[in-house]
């Protein structure tokens, strides 16, 4: 599993409301990304990061921020909650010495509801 | 741009029968591709990439640069291959690894 913990795994919220997902690792990885799960779409990039406080976005990173202030950790924030973000949460690290033959692993997702 | 499809959503064979799960890729280099697995709602697993040329669990799959093609085959399906299979590609022209996903086909094997 890479040392990859995901927190929560299940959350249901409110519209409106922010939220925060967790990803730790335990192998100090430079390269760590959020990803999400939709049915008919596959899994889309939300942010990246290639450091501490190094960040960027991803293809579908509209209403989502992310930090990441330690090598360890990586937050995914959706800063006010909409149905249409309802999904499977899934962080991910790209393992490896060198750049092309590495390989991401991922976490065990957080499932997202929100009502 | 990058762009990786899976044209079938669903494909669903009887246990013992052969298995070609379609991925095609549109890439602007040297793709480097893979397929992941993911079992009833566990994470997604790597189950083989194309620069690796091993076999996982008797599949297997050959890059067609001319075809752009990374076709996922299994010469016999078991019940246990049950599961959602995405194919991937990683986007390097952006200086690290990015992966690019199709829209996964769900295998479905039946008794």
């Amino acid at each position: 599993d890479a040392g990859i913990t995901q927190s929560p795994r299940h959350k249901v919220t409110e519209t409106g409301t922010p939220v925060t997902l967790r990803c730790h690792q335990t192998e100090n990885h430079r390269y760590m990304y959020w990803y999400r799960q939709d049915p008919g779409h596959g899994l889309r990039l939300i942010h990246y990061s290639y450091g501490v406080k190094d960040t960027d976005k991803g293809e579908v990173s509209d209403g989502y921020s992310v930090s990441r202030s330690k090598t360890e950790d990586f937050l995914l924030t959706l800063e006010s909650a909409t149905s249409s973000q309802t999904s499977v949460y899934f962080c991910a690290i790209s393992v490896g010495q060198s750049f092309s033959g590495n390989t991401i692993y991922f976490g065990e997702g957080s499932w997202l509801t929100v009502v | 741009a990058q762009r990786v499809t899976q044209p079938e959503k669903l494909l669903s064979v009887f246990k013992g029968a052969p298995v070609e799960l379609k991925c095609n890729y549109s890439y602007s280099g040297s793709p480097e591709l893979f397929w992941y697995v993911q079992y009833s709602r566990q994470r997604l697993q790597l189950l083989l990439r194309h620069i690796s040329r091993e076999s996982i669990k008797g599949f297997t799959a050959d890059l067609n640069k001319g075809e752009t093609s990374f076709h996922l085959k299994k010469p016999f399906a078991q019940e246990e291959d049950s599961a959602m299979y995405y194919c991937a590609l990683s986007d390097q022209n952006t200086g690290f690894q990015k992966l690019v996903f199709g829209t996964g086909t769900r295998l479905l094997v039946s008794p």
